[in-house]
């Protein structure tokens, strides 16, 4: 079975700082690694992916990640945050079967403060 | 393009009726759909799995005569929340899987129903 941790349930960060949002894992078997993100009364929209290749993975709106395979980590980064990124954001793993079978985490609330 | 709409967004409703809700692919063909549900403030929780033609595969806990599934065709699944209660009350949210040209998303969500059970 698969699980999936978000320490922080909430990260509050002024505008135009960087933040991190963590996100480990624990697996049996490989694993895709996926971030959404969701704004109030709305669905999942995909941030960014990682399938395999390189470790650095780049996604939408300016947020990046970073698979660690011996940390068992997908956290997800972006330099400069704007007001728009508060939203709720959810680390996901997919084992085995791509797109089938997800594992969400418990989602961090960043917010974004002027 | 894919994207995935659910209908309606919103419903209120009066206990013991029953809810259906809508989950269509505008623009392709969804060979499996999904549907979740989520409380305030906590992540999604699968509920069941379907493909069309095929009946549903719910997880485990979830009642299959209480939320009905039906994917009768390669663009709509429908949920219907039989019999509702306040303790229905909740967020669904449907994603559907695609083949060709959009199956490098994993899958595609729809934006959720907020359903309100008085």
């Amino acid at each position: 079975a698969q699980s999936v941790t978000q320490l922080d349930s909430q990260v509050p960060v002024f505008e135009e700082a960087p933040v991190e949002l963590r996100c480990n894992y624990s697996s049996s078997v490989s694993v895709y690694l996926f971030w959404y993100v969701q704004y109030p009364n709305q669905g999942l929209q995909l941030l960014l992916k990682y399938l395999s290749g390189s470790t650095l993975v780049k996604g939408i709106n300016g947020f990046e990640a970073e698979f660690n395979k011996s940390q068992t980590s997908f956290h997800l980064r972006k330099p400069s945050v704007h007001i728009s990124d508060t939203a709720e954001y959810f680390c996901a793993v997919s084992p085995g079967n791509y797109g089938q079978n997800f594992v969400f985490g418990p989602g961090t609330r960043l917010s974004v403060l002027p | 393009g894919a994207v995935v709409s659910q209908h309606p967004s919103w419903v209120i409703c009066k206990s013991g009726t029953s809810v259906k809700i809508e989950c269509r692919s505008l623009d392709f063909q969804a060979t499996t759909m999904f549907w979740y549900r989520q409380f305030p403030k906590q992540s999604l929780m699968l509920m069941a799995t379907s493909n069309e033609g095929s009946k549903a595969t719910y997880e485990q806990g979830v009642e299959k005569d209480k939320f009905l599934i039906n994917h009768a065709s390669l663009t709509l699944s429908t949920l219907t929340v039989t019999s509702a209660h306040p303790e229905d009350s909740s967020f669904y949210i449907c994603s559907a899987i695609g083949t060709g040209s959009v199956s490098n998303q994993p899958q595609h969500f729809g934006d959720g129903t907020r359903l309100s059970i008085l």
